[in-house]
């Protein structure tokens, strides 16, 4: 099955600052790749996805790379401001008929 | 409203009492999924389905049973709970596996 590794594991940056939470894939056949927020005491969330056939995609603060040749996806933060610090899951997808596979989750803090 | 609703959302119990797990979504979603979530392993896949009376096993599935016999409805049942299985769970459900998944509000297990 899909094994899927993150880094780090707690990131803590100064508020202006950007973060960068890497993920790496071992199915080459994984082809959706999804980002989950989960904030403190609460149900993970999709911030953003993408898919093989896209090398980057981009929603205001947010955005995710893909190197399909390497294996590994990005999530890229910038401008960090406090409500940005919760638990980041990534997550691979060998295609419809399977359910993500999801990294260990890094514990981003945001310090003012 | 879209929602997936898990009950109960806290159970404190002892070894060996069986228990069930109730999950539910009002979006016509295909699939569904079981997950455990302990510090610093992330989400880990119990089991999951992709249609009425179709399931499959995700990474952990040794002492838990599902079924599907509606779309809508997707219990976790633990036949003889054991200390190990104490954890916090989480019910997803989304059109396929390469959609975003909507989480459940999660269950806190205890088992003593």
């Amino acid at each position: 099955g899909e094994n899927v590794e993150q880094h780090p594991s707690t990131l803590s940056v100064q508020e202006g600052d950007s973060a960068v939470i890497k993920c790496t894939y071992s199915d080459s056949a994984s082809n959706y790749f999804p980002w989950y927020k989960q904030e403190l005491g609460k149900r993970p969330q999709l911030i953003i996805d993408i898919r093989s056939n896209v090398g980057e995609k981009k929603d205001q603060r947010i955005a995710v790379t893909l190197n399909k040749t390497a294996k590994h996806f990005s999530l890229h933060i910038t401008e960090t401001q406090p409500e940005d610090s919760a638990v980041y899951f990534c997550a691979a997808s060998i295609g419809g008929s399977y359910i993500p596979t999801f990294g260990r989750g890094t514990s981003l803090i945001v310090h003012p | 409203e879209a929602q997936v609703t898990q009950n109960p959302r806290y159970l404190i119990t002892v070894t060996g009492k069986k228990l069930t797990v109730t999950c539910s979504q009002n979006m016509n979603h295909e699939y569904m999924s079981w997950y455990r979530q302990d510090p610093g392993l992330g989400l880990r896949q119990i089991y999951y389905s992709m249609n009425v009376e179709v399931t499959d096993k995700g990474d952990v599935p040794e002492g838990y049973k599902v079924s599907r016999k509606e779309k809508r409805n997707f219990p976790l049942i633990l036949e003889s709970p054991s200390p190990n299985q104490t954890s916090l769970y989480f019910c997803a459900s989304s059109l396929s596996g390469a959609d975003e998944q909507y989480f459940g509000p999660g269950t806190r297990l205890t088992v003593t």
